[in-house]
């Protein structure tokens, strides 16, 4: 099992341009999340999906939308990147139960 | 929504000795607290975790406290090694929604 893979690694955009980050898992869980992650503040989540066909709001959401493709795939857009959306970007699964399993991450840099 | 505070932010300790890093959150309906550990350029990944009808667990040198009254929660880390260096991460969770503190940086000294 691959577990949580997540596509591309590295992205440098333009503000004003749009993107979609991927996120893929392969443990048949029906949670998955969108974190972003800045220096001194933890991980945030932007954005969940408890179920295929389900998506959420989390703390903050503002910029970004995202699609719950299939049980696998969970994709974040940018429609227009602001230098404030540079950060790194965790996707992550989870089982029934609490446990979550996170991806190696996108780093994004907004100029 | 959930806040957690998490100190100190930097722990440097010689090998060998302990490391203890201390959170506290706000809401009282979190139940579920999850500690993760994040090398250079990786995700987080999860080291050891307690729900709120548990006080205290342990795997090999990690252990976990929880008091539900204070709202506070600890890692601890004995008998530390090189490869403990990393940045850890508290988080709670209510609704199997996470919400993590700020981080602490841990530097073993050989």
């Amino acid at each position: 099992n691959a577990g949580v893979t997540q596509t591309p690694k590295f992205q440098v955009l333009k503000t004003g341009q749009s993107m979609t980050l991927q996120c893929a898992q392969d443990m048949n869980h029906n949670s998955m999340y969108w974190y972003r992650q800045d220096p001194g503040m933890g991980l945030r989540l932007i954005y969940y999906s408890a179920s295929e066909g389900t998506t959420d709001k989390g703390e903050v959401p503002n910029g970004y939308n995202v699609s719950r493709l299939n049980k696998r795939e969970f994709s974040l857009r940018l429609e227009s990147a602001a230098p404030s959306q540079t950060s790194v970007y965790f996707c992550a699964s989870r089982r029934e139960g609490d446990t979550q399993y996170f991806g190696p991450g996108t780093r994004l840099t907004v100029l | 929504g959930e806040n957690v505070e998490q100190h100190p932010s930097t722990l440097s300790v010689q090998e060998g000795d302990s490391a203890v890093i201390k959170c506290t959150y706000s809401d009282s309906a979190s139940n579920y607290f999850p500690w993760y550990k994040q090398e250079l350029g990786k995700g987080p990944q999860l080291i050891i975790d307690i729900r709120s009808n548990v006080g205290e667990k342990k795997d090999q040198r990690i252990a976990v406290t929880l008091n539900k009254t204070a709202k506070h929660f600890s890692l601890h880390i004995t008998e530390t090694q090189p490869e403990d260096s990393a940045v850890y991460f508290c988080a709670a969770s209510r609704e199997y929604k996470l919400s993590f503190g700020a981080g602490t940086t841990v530097t073993v000294r050989a």
